[in-house]
């Protein structure tokens, strides 16, 4: 079975940066995409930001020039840098995977607080 | 690009539920749907409009047309209580787009 674990999360002022990582265990198929997905306290989810195996990516509007999808080849791992946080970006942020544009895996997600 | 969902819907237990996620022409476009439960992460209930997970019971099931994709969930039970959320993904923005959610009450 496919897991994938978030780390990184955490409590950081308005102005702060981040950086989220997403590690697959249990893969027995290659990882074509990887997203970033959030979702605000009593709130619907939110895409973010993905990244395809061959490099290009692609950003929500509302983080674009902020946040940095990136993955580690040498390690397996993925990372969202996210840079000048802003009280509104306060979720819990999950990163999924899967075939052909679906979402089949998910990690348990991890919260991210900007506050001061 | 915008999906449109109901912020609700309820149903009697054994009985049929049907969730629309409305979108422009949401029938050229594939639509996934996932199911997540409170505190939980969201799971994949039916890809590619009307496929089901390994996994997801046959009860499951879903369609695209026109201008509107509709997760219908047959025989429903208490455990089928959660949120759901229709997605495609938008290639002339370049953007994947959830709808707002809908959640199902089970009376």
């Amino acid at each position: 079975e496919v897991q994938l674990v978030e780390s990184g999360g955490g409590l950081v002022q308005p102005g702060g940066s981040l950086r989220l990582s997403c590690a697959p265990s249990g893969l027995t198929v290659s990882i074509n995409y990887m997203s970033w997905v959030r979702q605000a306290p009593g709130k619907g989810l939110e895409w973010v930001s993905v990244i395809y195996s061959g490099g290009r990516t692609y950003y929500a509007d509302s983080v674009k020039g902020r946040f940095t999808i990136s993955r580690d080849n040498s390690k397996n791992t993925w990372h969202l840098q996210m840079n000048s946080l802003r009280v509104e970006d306060t979720a819990v942020y999950y990163c999924a995977s899967g075939i052909s544009g679906s979402y089949g895996y998910w990690g348990q997600g991890t919260l991210v607080t900007v506050s001061s | 690009y915008v999906l449109t969902q109901p912020p609700s819907v309820s149903v009697a237990p054994g009985k049929t539920a049907r969730i629309t996620c409305g979108g422009n022409n949401i029938g050229s476009k594939s639509v996934h749907w996932y199911q997540q439960k409170p505190g939980q992460a969201p799971v994949l209930v039916i890809y590619h409009d009307s496929d089901r997970p390994s996994g997801i019971p046959e009860r499951f099931s879903g369609s695209n047309s026109g201008n509107t994709a509709t997760l219908t969930i047959s025989w429903v039970e208490a455990g089928d209580e959660a949120d759901y959320y229709c997605q495609v993904w938008d290639s002339s923005s370049d953007h994947l787009v959830f709808g707002g959610g809908t959640k199902l009450t089970v009376l």
